[in-house]
Protein backbone atom coordinates (compact mmCIF):
# COMPACT_ATOMS: atom_id res chain seq x y z
CA UNK A 1 0.00 0.00 0.00
CA UNK A 2 1.04 3.51 0.05
CA UNK A 3 3.74 4.86 2.36
CA UNK A 4 2.99 7.86 4.31
CA UNK A 5 6.32 9.86 5.95
CA UNK A 6 5.91 13.54 8.22
CA UNK A 7 8.53 15.07 9.25
CA UNK A 8 9.60 16.20 11.83
CA UNK A 9 8.19 13.96 14.38
CA UNK A 10 8.41 16.26 17.22
CA UNK A 11 8.20 20.30 17.41
CA UNK A 12 8.97 22.76 19.75
CA UNK A 13 8.02 26.34 19.11
CA UNK A 14 8.19 29.75 21.32
CA UNK A 15 4.36 31.61 20.57
CA UNK A 16 4.90 33.64 17.50
CA UNK A 17 7.55 31.57 15.64
CA UNK A 18 6.69 30.14 12.34
CA UNK A 19 6.87 26.18 10.81
CA UNK A 20 6.57 24.13 8.04
CA UNK A 21 5.51 20.82 8.79
CA UNK A 22 6.10 17.95 5.37
CA UNK A 23 4.14 15.11 4.27
CA UNK A 24 6.07 12.90 1.36
CA UNK A 25 3.71 9.51 0.07
CA UNK A 26 4.91 7.16 -2.34
CA UNK A 27 2.08 6.72 -4.77
CA UNK A 28 0.01 8.94 -6.64
CA UNK A 29 -3.08 10.43 -4.94
CA UNK A 30 -6.49 11.69 -5.75
CA UNK A 31 -7.52 12.96 -2.07
CA UNK A 32 -5.30 14.32 0.80
CA UNK A 33 -6.22 16.11 3.98
CA UNK A 34 -4.49 17.98 6.43
CA UNK A 35 -5.99 17.32 10.62
CA UNK A 36 -4.99 18.55 13.86
CA UNK A 37 -5.59 16.31 17.12
CA UNK A 38 -5.73 18.63 20.00
CA UNK A 39 -5.42 17.79 23.31
CA UNK A 40 -8.64 16.18 23.86
CA UNK A 41 -8.38 13.44 21.10
CA UNK A 42 -10.27 15.81 18.42
CA UNK A 43 -9.56 15.35 14.70
CA UNK A 44 -10.13 18.91 13.08
CA UNK A 45 -9.88 19.12 8.75
CA UNK A 46 -7.56 21.76 8.29
CA UNK A 47 -7.09 21.64 4.01
CA UNK A 48 -8.27 19.18 1.79
CA UNK A 49 -5.83 19.64 -0.94
CA UNK A 50 -4.81 16.62 -3.51
CA UNK A 51 -3.28 19.80 -5.25
CA UNK A 52 -2.36 22.92 -5.94
CA UNK A 53 -2.46 25.87 -2.69
CA UNK A 54 -4.45 26.87 -0.07
CA UNK A 55 -4.60 29.47 2.67
CA UNK A 56 -6.85 30.07 5.99
CA UNK A 57 -5.88 32.37 7.79
CA UNK A 58 -2.39 31.94 9.90
CA UNK A 59 -1.94 28.23 8.06
CA UNK A 60 -1.05 27.58 4.75
CA UNK A 61 -1.01 24.41 2.82
CA UNK A 62 0.77 23.43 -1.11
CA UNK A 63 0.71 20.09 -2.24
CA UNK A 64 3.00 19.05 -5.07
CA UNK A 65 0.84 16.37 -6.34
CA UNK A 66 3.88 15.32 -9.12
CA UNK A 67 6.89 15.59 -6.47
CA UNK A 68 4.40 13.59 -3.99
CA UNK A 69 5.00 15.69 -0.97
CA UNK A 70 2.58 18.18 0.73
CA UNK A 71 3.95 21.16 3.31
CA UNK A 72 1.89 22.81 6.33
CA UNK A 73 2.38 26.28 6.86
CA UNK A 74 1.79 27.74 10.18
CA UNK A 75 3.16 31.56 11.15
CA UNK A 76 2.51 33.48 14.30
CA UNK A 77 2.54 30.17 16.37
CA UNK A 78 -0.09 30.51 19.57
CA UNK A 79 -0.27 27.94 22.27
CA UNK A 80 -3.83 26.89 20.98
CA UNK A 81 -1.72 25.19 17.68
CA UNK A 82 -0.65 22.51 20.14
CA UNK A 83 -1.62 19.05 19.27
CA UNK A 84 -0.74 16.35 16.64
CA UNK A 85 -0.75 17.25 13.03
CA UNK A 86 -1.62 14.43 10.79
CA UNK A 87 -1.55 13.85 6.95
CA UNK A 88 -3.55 10.99 5.27
CA UNK A 89 -3.86 10.38 1.81
CA UNK A 90 -5.49 7.78 -0.58
CA UNK A 91 -4.00 6.27 -3.75
CA UNK A 92 -5.61 6.95 -6.75
CA UNK A 93 -4.87 4.02 -7.99
CA UNK A 94 -8.74 2.31 -7.53
CA UNK A 95 -8.73 1.55 -3.50
CA UNK A 96 -10.60 3.74 -1.61
CA UNK A 97 -8.08 2.79 1.93
CA UNK A 98 -7.12 5.84 3.89
CA UNK A 99 -3.74 6.02 5.25
CA UNK A 100 -2.61 8.18 7.38
CA UNK A 101 1.38 9.66 8.28
CA UNK A 102 2.47 9.43 11.67
CA UNK A 103 1.97 12.48 12.77
CA UNK A 104 4.08 15.97 13.84
CA UNK A 105 3.57 16.40 17.93
CA UNK A 106 3.29 19.92 18.19
CA UNK A 107 4.32 22.33 21.20
CA UNK A 108 3.84 25.36 21.52
CA UNK A 109 5.45 27.13 24.47
CA UNK A 110 4.10 30.89 25.83
CA UNK B 1 -23.87 22.86 9.94
CA UNK B 2 -24.53 19.42 11.84
CA UNK B 3 -21.35 17.07 12.24
CA UNK B 4 -20.86 13.39 12.46
CA UNK B 5 -22.19 12.41 15.74
CA UNK B 6 -21.28 8.96 17.92
CA UNK B 7 -22.40 7.14 20.60
CA UNK B 8 -21.31 6.62 23.23
CA UNK B 9 -18.37 8.89 23.80
CA UNK B 10 -17.08 6.85 26.28
CA UNK B 11 -17.58 2.75 27.21
CA UNK B 12 -16.11 0.57 29.69
CA UNK B 13 -16.24 -2.98 29.20
CA UNK B 14 -14.33 -6.55 30.25
CA UNK B 15 -12.63 -8.80 28.44
CA UNK B 16 -14.08 -11.02 26.77
CA UNK B 17 -17.30 -8.45 26.78
CA UNK B 18 -19.04 -7.09 23.35
CA UNK B 19 -19.21 -3.73 22.44
CA UNK B 20 -21.50 -1.58 20.20
CA UNK B 21 -20.28 2.11 18.61
CA UNK B 22 -22.85 4.08 16.72
CA UNK B 23 -22.16 6.55 13.88
CA UNK B 24 -24.35 9.25 12.76
CA UNK B 25 -23.18 10.31 9.33
CA UNK B 26 -23.61 14.51 8.05
CA UNK B 27 -26.76 14.38 6.12
CA UNK B 28 -26.69 13.57 2.74
CA UNK B 29 -23.81 12.00 3.54
CA UNK B 30 -23.21 8.44 1.56
CA UNK B 31 -19.76 6.93 2.86
CA UNK B 32 -18.74 6.27 6.14
CA UNK B 33 -15.50 5.15 7.55
CA UNK B 34 -14.19 3.98 10.71
CA UNK B 35 -10.78 4.16 12.38
CA UNK B 36 -8.83 2.73 15.67
CA UNK B 37 -6.38 5.45 17.23
CA UNK B 38 -4.31 3.54 19.71
CA UNK B 39 -2.77 5.83 21.99
CA UNK B 40 0.45 7.67 20.58
CA UNK B 41 -0.68 6.02 17.29
CA UNK B 42 -1.92 7.35 13.74
CA UNK B 43 -5.24 6.59 13.27
CA UNK B 44 -6.01 2.98 11.61
CA UNK B 45 -8.92 2.47 9.01
CA UNK B 46 -10.70 -0.60 9.53
CA UNK B 47 -13.93 -0.83 7.27
CA UNK B 48 -16.01 1.37 5.19
CA UNK B 49 -19.10 1.77 3.59
CA UNK B 50 -20.70 3.49 0.37
CA UNK B 51 -24.24 3.17 -0.24
CA UNK B 52 -24.78 1.14 2.42
CA UNK B 53 -22.12 -1.62 0.63
CA UNK B 54 -19.02 -2.39 2.44
CA UNK B 55 -16.52 -0.83 0.16
CA UNK B 56 -13.02 -1.31 1.57
CA UNK B 57 -11.54 -3.37 4.38
CA UNK B 58 -8.36 -2.32 6.17
CA UNK B 59 -6.64 -3.51 9.59
CA UNK B 60 -9.93 -4.86 11.11
CA UNK B 61 -10.37 -8.21 13.11
CA UNK B 62 -12.28 -10.66 12.94
CA UNK B 63 -13.90 -10.23 16.01
CA UNK B 64 -15.22 -7.19 14.75
CA UNK B 65 -17.95 -6.31 12.01
CA UNK B 66 -19.79 -3.63 10.97
CA UNK B 67 -22.62 -2.10 8.73
CA UNK B 68 -24.12 0.65 7.15
CA UNK B 69 -27.83 1.02 7.22
CA UNK B 70 -30.92 2.12 5.69
CA UNK B 71 -30.54 5.46 7.27
CA UNK B 72 -27.14 5.62 6.72
CA UNK B 73 -25.87 5.44 10.20
CA UNK B 74 -23.70 2.63 10.85
CA UNK B 75 -22.28 0.26 13.70
CA UNK B 76 -19.15 -1.40 14.48
CA UNK B 77 -19.86 -4.58 16.65
CA UNK B 78 -17.04 -5.83 18.60
CA UNK B 79 -17.21 -9.46 20.40
CA UNK B 80 -14.49 -11.06 22.91
CA UNK B 81 -12.91 -7.92 23.68
CA UNK B 82 -9.77 -7.93 24.27
CA UNK B 83 -7.37 -5.44 26.26
CA UNK B 84 -5.85 -4.40 23.27
CA UNK B 85 -8.56 -3.03 21.96
CA UNK B 86 -8.43 -0.05 24.66
CA UNK B 87 -8.26 2.89 21.83
CA UNK B 88 -10.21 5.41 20.58
CA UNK B 89 -12.47 4.94 17.40
CA UNK B 90 -13.72 7.14 15.20
CA UNK B 91 -15.92 7.13 12.15
CA UNK B 92 -15.66 10.12 9.22
CA UNK B 93 -18.12 10.40 6.79
CA UNK B 94 -18.10 11.98 3.32
CA UNK B 95 -20.27 12.60 0.35
CA UNK B 96 -19.19 9.88 -1.71
CA UNK B 97 -15.80 7.83 -1.92
CA UNK B 98 -12.41 8.39 -3.06
CA UNK B 99 -11.92 12.37 -4.04
CA UNK B 100 -14.07 13.57 -1.56
CA UNK B 101 -13.19 15.18 1.92
CA UNK B 102 -13.72 13.52 5.01
CA UNK B 103 -15.23 14.56 8.32
CA UNK B 104 -14.80 13.14 11.38
CA UNK B 105 -16.63 12.84 14.93
CA UNK B 106 -15.81 12.94 18.09
CA UNK B 107 -14.39 9.59 18.34
CA UNK B 108 -15.78 6.42 21.37
CA UNK B 109 -13.14 6.08 24.01
CA UNK B 110 -13.49 2.42 24.66
CA UNK B 111 -11.56 0.69 27.46
CA UNK B 112 -11.18 -2.83 28.64
CA UNK B 113 -10.44 -3.64 31.61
Amino acid sequence: GIQVEQSPPDLILQEGANSTLRCNFSDSVNNLQWFHQNPWGQLINLFYIPSGTKQNGRLSATTVATERYSLLYISSSQTTDSGVYFCAVMSSGGSYIPTFGRGTSLIVHP
Amino acid sequence: AAGVIQSPRHLIKEKRETATLKCYPIPRHDTVYWYQQGPGQDPQFLISFYEKMQSDKGSIPDRFSAQQFSDYHSELNMSSLELGDSALYFCASSPGTGGYEQYFGPGTRLTVT
